[in-house]
Parts: structure tokens; C-alpha cells; sequence
């Protein structure tokens, strides 16, 4: 069974440009959270979609967004980006309920 | 803020040796999980102990939680250099609506020299 697939690996953007990253779930797994991992802030936790609805939602500003699609991929927004947006944006999917989180190798974004 | 605290930040050891890493929390949790993360890779479950469970084992690690002390230790035995990771504890919220949102705490960077 194929892992949580995080597409681009790596990216470079300038202030003010928006970017999206996008993720794929491990098959059959239909809850998708997103976290962002700092040096300063440490792991944080962005937001989490469940079948399509967003169902928690992190302390971020409104920025950062996301959608899942019915195919329980999932992609994440961020406009105007600023230079504290750079970080490592961690996926993570999971199976209803079970607790234990799936994680990609995340896209590493750098804004400059 | 991060719910979670690790103690110690950053520890050394050598092969053989075990390694044992402390988490604290603030509030009420359904179960409380330790991951792994190789430098800038992402995470890797290790063990989920629920709050009815006290201490719970798995190859080489042993997970211990108190609730009453809102804290966590996970016991590395016979340590290798593969080892050499990372470890987050993470946490649930109790209310219904928590989801799959973990509250991380802020690690413990594992170093084992051969």
C-alpha cells in the first residue's frame, strides 16, 4: 500500500506570492490533517479534513486554507505569503477514529 | 502554545544503552502517542497508550503514562545508531470533535553514538 505522497518536495517562493501544496492519502483513508513544523514554533497543527468538510480548524490566520476532494486528496493554501511562512508543511492521513497518523515526507517551503 | 513538554531537549548515549524521554501535558486526553522524525523526513508513529492504559510495550520501547501527573516517559532499550531521530509526544483533546488534531509537544533529539 503506497504512503502519504506530498507533492512538491521542496519550494522556493518571494513575499506576497501564494502557493498550494497538495497531498494523497494512504487508499481508504479519508481523514487528512496538515501541520506546520518550525524550529520556533515547533509541530503545529493547521487543520484536518474529514470526507470533504473541514472539521477542526488550527489557530491560523485566514491565509492558510484547504479543501479535500472526493477522492480524499487534499491541498493546502497559503496567499500573501509572508517570511514566517517558511517551514515544513507536514500531511498526515488516518482511518476514522483510530488515533495513530500517517505522516508524508511533507513540502519544505521557503519564502524569500 | 504547545501543549506538550519534553525533557530533556537533547540527549547523547552510546550504543547499548538505554534512552528514556518525558512528556508532560496540560489537559484531559483520550490517548497520548510518541513519534519519530528522522532529520526533515516526516513522522513515524511508534506507540499509542490510551488513558485507561498505564504502561504498554512494543519490540523495544515501553511507554509509560500517569494521568494524575499529566505525564508520559518512553523507555528506549539497547539503543542502536539508527536510533538517532527525533521523538514528539503528541496528545488528543477529549472533546468529541478532536478529531485526528494532535497537540505535539517539542521533542527530544536523540543522539546515539557507536
Amino acid at each position: 500500500k503506497a504512503g502519504v505522497t506530498q507533492t512538491p518536495r521542496y519550494l522556493i517562493k518571494t513575499r506576497g506570492q501564494q502557493v498550494t501544496l497538495s497531498c494523497s492519502p494512504i487508499s481508504g483513508h479519508r481523514s487528512v490533517s496538515w501541520y506546520q513544523q518550525t524550529p520556533g514554533q515547533g509541530l503545529q497543527f493547521l487543520f484536518e479534513y474529514f470526507s470533504e468538510t473541514q472539521r477542526n480548524k488550527g489557530n491560523f490566520p485566514g491565509r492558510f486554507s484547504g479543501r479535500q476532494f472526493s477522492n480524499s486528496r487534499s491541498e493546502m493554501n497559503v496567499s500573501t505569503l509572508e517570511l514566517g511562512d517558511s517551514a515544513l508543511y507536514l500531511c498526515a492521513s488516518s482511518l476514522q477514529n483510530t488515533g495513530e497518523l500517517f505522516f508524508g515526507e511533507g513540502s519544505r517551503l521557503t519564502v524569500l | 502554545s504547545q501543549q506538550g513538554e519534553e525533557d530533556p531537549q537533547a540527549l547523547s548515549i552510546q550504543e547499548g544503552e538505554n534512552a528514556t524521554m518525558n512528556c508532560s501535558y496540560k489537559t484531559s486526553i483520550n490517548n497520548l502517542q510518541w513519534y519519530r522524525q528522522n532529520s526533515g523526513r516526516g513522522l513515524v508513529h511508534l506507540i499509542l497508550i490510551r488513558s485507561n492504559e498505564r504502561e504498554k510495550h512494543s519490540g523495544r520501547l515501553r511507554v509509560t503514562l500517569d494521568t494524575s501527573k499529566k505525564s508520559s516517559s518512553l523507555l528506549i532499550t539497547a539503543s542502536r545508531a539508527a536510533d538517532t531521530a527525533s521523538y514528539f509526544c503528541a496528545t488528543d483533546g477529549i472533546r468529541e470533535t478532536s478529531g485526528s488534531r494532535l497537540t505535539f509537544g517539542e521533542g527530544t533529539q536523540l543522539t546515539v553514538n557507536p
